[in-house]
């Protein structure tokens, strides 16, 4: 129920390519679904952001589409660039607490 | 504003002994949780912290238990180490209800 499944594993894409991750959840509860991006040796930052009474959300190169009915949201990198080579990770939280499930996160390499 | 700040930032110990880890929120934020992340894999909430009281703990065995001070800075103790107990070890901060967490870099735990 606590689950957030994230795929795929790795991705390795061309300079100006738009890799798309996908994570799928259970718990209906969830109310908060973020993105994280890390970089080796550091902690997870906080790219973008999404909440389930929108079907999009844009930052920059940076897009959430959330399906709530299908339970699933991802995570599009338009004009993708070398320094966006990382690890991403898609969450999910639900209530005052906010505490995070993490997905198992996303190896991204965008070749130059 | 400064963010999260964690320390030390790598750490070597022995099977069965004891370790804590330090965390300095970032200012304004007055909740902390502590994640383990082990290599690989996404971050797994351990416990939460907000008004010196833990909040929230996932799945972890009694043996890690934590502490808040006053000034929201935070600490993370782990007995009986374990061999499974290595892993990147990150402190979060937040603002109670507020969506939104600011990781620090981590603390590399190695047990041998």
């Amino acid at each position: 129920q606590q689950q957030v499944k994230q795929s795929p594993q790795s991705l390795i894409v061309q300079k100006g390519g738009i890799p798309i991750i996908n994570c799928a959840y259970e718990n209906t509860a969830f109310d908060y679904f973020p993105w994280y991006q890390q970089f080796p040796g550091k902690g997870p930052a906080l790219l973008i952001a999404i909440r389930p009474d929108v079907s999009e959300k844009k930052e920059g190169r940076f897009t959430i589409s959330f399906n709530k009915s299908a339970k699933q949201f991802s995570l599009h990198i338009m004009d993708s660039q070398p320094g966006d080579s990382a690890t991403y990770f898609c969450a999910a939280d639900y209530g005052s607490a906010r505490q995070l499930t993490f997905g198992s996160g996303t190896q991204l390499t965008v070749l130059p | 504003e400064t963010g999260v700040t964690q320390s030390p930032t790598h750490l070597i110990k022995t099977r069965g002994q004891q370790v804590t880890l330090r965390c300095s929120s970032q200012s304004g934020h007055n909740t902390v949780s502590w994640y383990q992340q082990a290599l690989g894999q996404g971050p797994q909430f351990i416990f939460q912290y907000y008004r010196e009281e833990e909040n929230g703990r996932g799945n972890f065995p009694p043996r890690f238990s934590g502490l808040q001070f006053p000034n929201y800075s935070s600490e993370l103790n782990v007995n009986a180490l374990e061999l499974d107990d290595s892993a990147l070890y990150l402190c979060a901060s937040s603002l109670r209800g507020v969506e939104g967490y600011t990781f620090g870099s981590g603390t590399r735990l190695t047990v041998v």
